[in-house]
């Protein structure tokens, strides 16, 4: 079966400092990989996603970037974070032809 | 783009039914998707509606209309765990892209 892992499960940073978020999935191979953020009180907004290695869409212009270094493997980050860039980060994946969206833990992050 | 519109919050007496609407505007509409999100925690997956008609699943039934853009969960037996955010995505064209409404918060009281 198929899992999904993200880390870490919590963060906070300070305004300004760098950020490095990660997802794995296991059990499958080629999927789509998607990132999505959920402010307080919010919906999910979809900021990223990929279809395959080193493919990436992004959906939303912002000071985040993702990258897909390997299949199974999706890497959100940030230069510079900002205090508008907290809130609940989650990574869902999909099979190819189905468009089904399952959901990582998701990583709280919260800048201060 | 699309427009999703739920509910922002909902009550519902224990043992209850409850329905849940969503109804949205796209132009390319390719399915409607149902997830379950409790308090700080990841969504879940509840039902995939692509027809007309109602899909069943235990206490959970969706319904859609595409005429009407409309659909609607129906919870059955309410029990206090069901309380939750439920959220109503849309997906359009032949992409793998989902738009989420902001979420239906129910509350299962006693």
């Amino acid at each position: 079966s198929q899992t999904i892992h993200q880390w870490p499960a919590t963060l906070v940073q300070p305004v300004g400092s760098p950020l490095s978020l990660e997802c794995t999935v296991e059990g499958t191979s080629n999927p789509n990989l998607y990132w999505y953020r959920q402010a307080a009180g919010r919906g999910l907004q979809l900021l990223f996603y990929s279809v395959g290695i080193g493919q990436i869409s992004s959906e939303v212009p912002q000071n985040l970037s993702a990258s897909r270094p390997q299949d199974r493997q999706f890497i959100l980050s940030s230069k510079k974070l900002l205090l508008s860039d907290s809130g609940f980060y989650l990574c869902a994946w999909s099979l190819r032809g189905y468009p089904g969206q399952f959901f990582g833990p998701g990583t709280r992050l919260t800048v201060l | 783009g699309q427009n999703i519109d739920q509910p922002t919050e909902m009550t519902a007496t224990e043992g209850a039914i409850v329905q849940i609407n969503c109804t949205y505007q796209t132009s390319g509409f390719n399915g409607l998707f149902w997830y379950q999100q409790h308090a700080g925690e990841a969504p879940t997956f509840l039902s995939y509606n692509v027809l007309d008609g109602l899909e069943e699943k235990g206490r959970f039934s969706s319904f859609l209309s595409r005429s009407k853009g409309y659909s609607y969960l129906l919870l059955k037996e309410l029990q206090m765990k069901d309380s939750a955010s439920y959220l109503c995505a849309v997906r359009e064209g032949g992409g793998n892209k989902l738009t989420f409404g902001t979420g239906t918060q129910l509350k299962v009281e006693l």
